[in-house]
C-alpha cells in the first residue's frame, strides 16, 4: 500500500523567503511522485513529477524537489517565495503502473508581504 | 494547450436524486480517472478507467458509482442515489499512463 503525509498544513513565509514544504511516503514499490498546486477554486496543476530519473526535479515557477530514498521523503522548494505562490501544495505517490495516485492532505501556503 | 473539461461546473441536487458527472478528457489520453475533494480535505482517488473496463477503485467508489464512457469522447460519473456525504468536488483527468496526469476543473456537487 501507498501513502503520503505532509507536515505541516500551514506554512506561512515572508516574500522573498525560502519555501519548504515537506513530504514523507511509504511504498512498497518502488514510486513515483508528484506535487501539485491547487488556487482556490479551481482545479490540479502539476508542479514537478519524479519518475525514477535525476533525483532532483525541477518544475514550473521556480520550484523543484528532490528525491530521498534514504530518508523516503519528497520536499518540495522554492529559494524565494513570491505572493502568487500562495495556494495549497499536495504530495501524491503512484505505482508503476499508475493507476491509482494517492493524495497527501495538502499545505496551505501563505507569503507574507 | 489541450485540456480536460467538465461540466457542469456546480450541480446542487436533492438527496436520493441521481446525478450525472460529465468529462471530455484529452483526446489522445487513453486512461481516465475521477477523484474527489470534499470540502476542506484531500484529493481523494475514487477510480481509474482503461479499454473500456475499470483498472482499479477505492473503497469509496461502492455500488452507488459507475462510470462510463459512452461515445469516443466523454467520460461520465453516475452516482445513483445522493447522500449529503457526496457532497464534494469531483475531478476528472486523463493521461497516457505515467505521463503527466491533466485534470479538469471540477464539478462541484451539492446534495441537499
Amino acid at each position: 500500500a501507498q501513502s503520503v503525509t505532509q507536515l505541516g498544513s500551514h506554512v506561512s513565509v515572508s516574500e522573498g523567503a525560502l519555501v519548504l514544504l515537506r513530504c514523507n511516503y511509504s511504498s512498497s514499490v518502488p514510486p513515483y511522485l508528484f506535487w501539485y498546486v491547487q488556487y482556490p477554486n479551481q482545479g490540479l496543476q502539476l508542479l514537478l513529477k519524479y519518475t525514477s530519473a535525476a533525483t532532483l526535479v525541477k518544475g514550473i515557477n521556480g520550484f523543484e524537489a528532490e528525491f530521498k530514498k534514504s530518508e523516503t521523503s519528497f520536499h518540495l522548494t522554492k529559494p524565494s517565495a513570491h505572493m502568487s505562490d500562495a495556494a495549497e501544495y499536495f504530495c501524491a505517490v503512484s505505482d508503476l503502473r499508475g493507476f491509482k495516485t494517492i493524495f497527501g492532505a495538502g499545505t496551505r501556503l501563505f507569503v507574507k508581504a | 494547450e489541450p485540456e480536460v473539461t467538465q461540466t457542469p461546473s456546480h450541480q446542487v441536487t436533492q438527496m436520493g436524486q441521481e446525478v450525472i458527472l460529465r468529462c471530455v478528457p484529452i483526446s489522445n489520453h487513453l486512461y481516465f480517472y475521477w477523484y474527489r475533494q470534499i470540502l476542506g480535505q484531500k484529493v481523494e482517488f475514487l477510480v481509474s478507467f482503461y479499454n473500456n473496463e475499470i483498472s482499479e477503485k477505492s473503497e469509496i467508489f461502492d455500488d452507488q458509482f459507475s462510470v462510463e464512457r459512452p461515445d469516443g469522447s466523454n467520460f461520465t460519473l453516475k452516482i445513483r442515489s445522493t447522500k449529503l456525504e457526496d457532497s464534494a468536488m469531483y475531478f476528472c483527468a486523463s493521461d497516457n499512463l505515467l505521463d503527466t496526469q491533466y485534470f479538469g476543473p471540477g464539478t462541484r456537487l451539492t446534495v441537499l
